[in-house]
């Protein structure tokens, strides 16, 4: 079965450093991997997706990710963050069981930006 | 669009109480699904559906079931409601099941059960 760990629950940064959040995954197969933000009382919002090829990925808002195959890992990265970026945020890998489309995700990592 | 929408935003029930939450999208999507999150947990998918009148179970079905008589809609039903099931649902669609297609997620139901 496939697994996403998020190893940090909190995360403080000032406005204007740099951030790395962490996601582990275990997954037999290649994976589909995803990260997702969560605004306080909002739905969840795509922040960028890895399929295949180049290893780094591009999203939107700014934020980067780098899969890592030999270490099991997709971080995701943000060269200066912005007071908006405070948010909670999700890892995910897709599998697929059946006809289901199974996203795992982690138990997520709350960002909270010092003005 | 509207995308995916979800009422109600609340709800509130008593143990043994009955409800269906609702979700529909206008963008024709084929697969449906609805998630359940709670704290520390992430999300979990507690059924799914590939295409009208075709549903299946997913990770924590107990307790509730679905249908899917249109395209558009894909409503979860509570049969009994129990204070486990107190948590923030969400209701997601996409086009095929293939992963390259993004998954949309309505802004959830937040259900309280006492």
């Amino acid at each position: 079965a496939q697994s996403v760990t998020q190893p940090d629950i909190h995360i403080t940064v000032s406005e204007g450093a740099s951030l790395e959040l962490r996601c582990n995954y275990s997954y037999g197969a290649t994976p589909y991997l995803f990260w997702y933000v969560q605004s306080p009382g909002q739905g969840l919002q795509l922040l960028l997706k890895y399929f295949s090829g180049d290893t780094l990925v591009q999203g939107i808002k700014g934020f980067e990710a780098e899969f890592k195959r030999s270490q099991s890992s997709f971080n995701l990265r943000k060269p200066s963050v912005h007071w908006s970026d405070a948010a909670e945020y999700f890892c995910a890998v897709e599998g697929f069981s059946g006809s289901a489309r199974q996203l795992t995700f982690g138990s997520g990592t709350q960002l909270t930006v010092l003005p | 669009n509207a995308g995916v929408t979800q009422t109600p935003k609340f709800q509130v029930l008593k143990t043994g109480q009955s409800m269906t939450l609702q979700c529909a999208q206008d963008m024709n999507h084929e697969y449906m699904s609805w998630y359940r999150q709670d704290p520390g947990m992430g999300l979990r998918l507690i059924h799914y559906s590939v295409g009208a009148g075709i549903t299946d179970q997913g990770e924590v079905p107990n307790g509730y079931n679905v249908s899917r008589s249109t395209t558009e809609d894909f409503p979860l039903r509570l049969l009994s409601a129990a204070p486990s099931q107190t948590s923030v649902y969400f209701c997601a669609s996409s086009h095929p099941r293939l992963a390259d297609y993004e998954q949309y997620f309505g802004p959830g139901t937040r259900l309280t059960v006492t």
